[in-house]
């Protein structure tokens, strides 16, 4: 059974802080990774996607994968209100559907 | 990114019906496209796979004959709630992999609230 785990969260966070979101998987053969967006009532947004080891980054956001520790993260500079959102890391492991976490609630306060 | 077209955005039916939402990718074709369920407060589920021109993959629970996918071309698949319950009320989201492989990444549709009195 492949499974995806973060923390449900709420993560609290001041506006203008870095919010760090963390997502840990269980197939060591997983090769690509994506971060989405939700928000309350919606579908998932991609924001990122990363498929080697080290640091993606892409304005404010910041993806970190660490196939070792099979671990990836989500870093978001200068946290806006607007960033409150759900956030779902998602694995494939090839040709496979992907597998979702559950999804960390991100709570910015202004 | 790329565009996930789905329709209708909310539904409400009497129970018994049947309803159908459709899933159309507008900038690229797509051989794969997959339905997800979520209920309030909880994660994605994956209903089905859908693949352009056989038969959809559905996931272990999710029965085939209550929920009918059709994937009859690159860019529409279509999934029909037959005989819909009150306990079918849900927000139902296609998506579909643009690119293929390891490489190909997913997108989604807007969504659809369903909700059966």
């Amino acid at each position: 059974q492949k499974e995806v785990e973060q923390n449900s969260g709420p993560l609290s966070v001041p506006e203008g802080a870095i919010a760090s979101l963390n997502c840990t998987y269980s197939d060591r053969g997983s090769q690509s990774f994506f971060w989405y967006r939700q928000y309350s009532g919606k579908s998932p947004e991609l924001i990122m996607s990363i498929y080697s080891n080290g640091d993606k980054e892409d304005g404010r956001f910041t993806a970190q994968l660490n196939k070792a520790s099979q671990y990836v993260s989500l870093l978001i500079r200068d946290s806006q209100p607007s960033d409150s959102a759900t956030y779902l890391c998602a694995v494939n492991g090839g040709y496979s559907t992907l597998t979702f976490g559950k999804g960390t609630m991100l709570l910015v306060s202004p | 990114g790329a565009v996930v077209s789905q329709h209708p955005s909310w539904v409400i039916c009497k129970s018994g019906t049947s309803v159908k939402i459709e899933c159309r990718s507008l900038d690229f074709q797509a051989t794969t496209m997959f339905w997800y369920r979520q209920f309030p407060k909880q994660s994605l589920m994956l209903m089905a796979t859908s693949n352009e021109g056989s038969k959809a993959t559905y996931e272990q629970g999710v029965e085939k004959d209550k929920f009918l996918i059709n994937h009859a071309s690159l860019t529409l698949s279509t999934l029909t709630v037959t005989s819909a319950h009150p306990e079918d009320s849900s927000f139902y989201i296609c998506s579909a992999r643009r690119g293929t492989g390891l490489i190909g990444e997913l997108f989604f549709g807007e969504g659809s609230r369903l909700t059966v009195l």
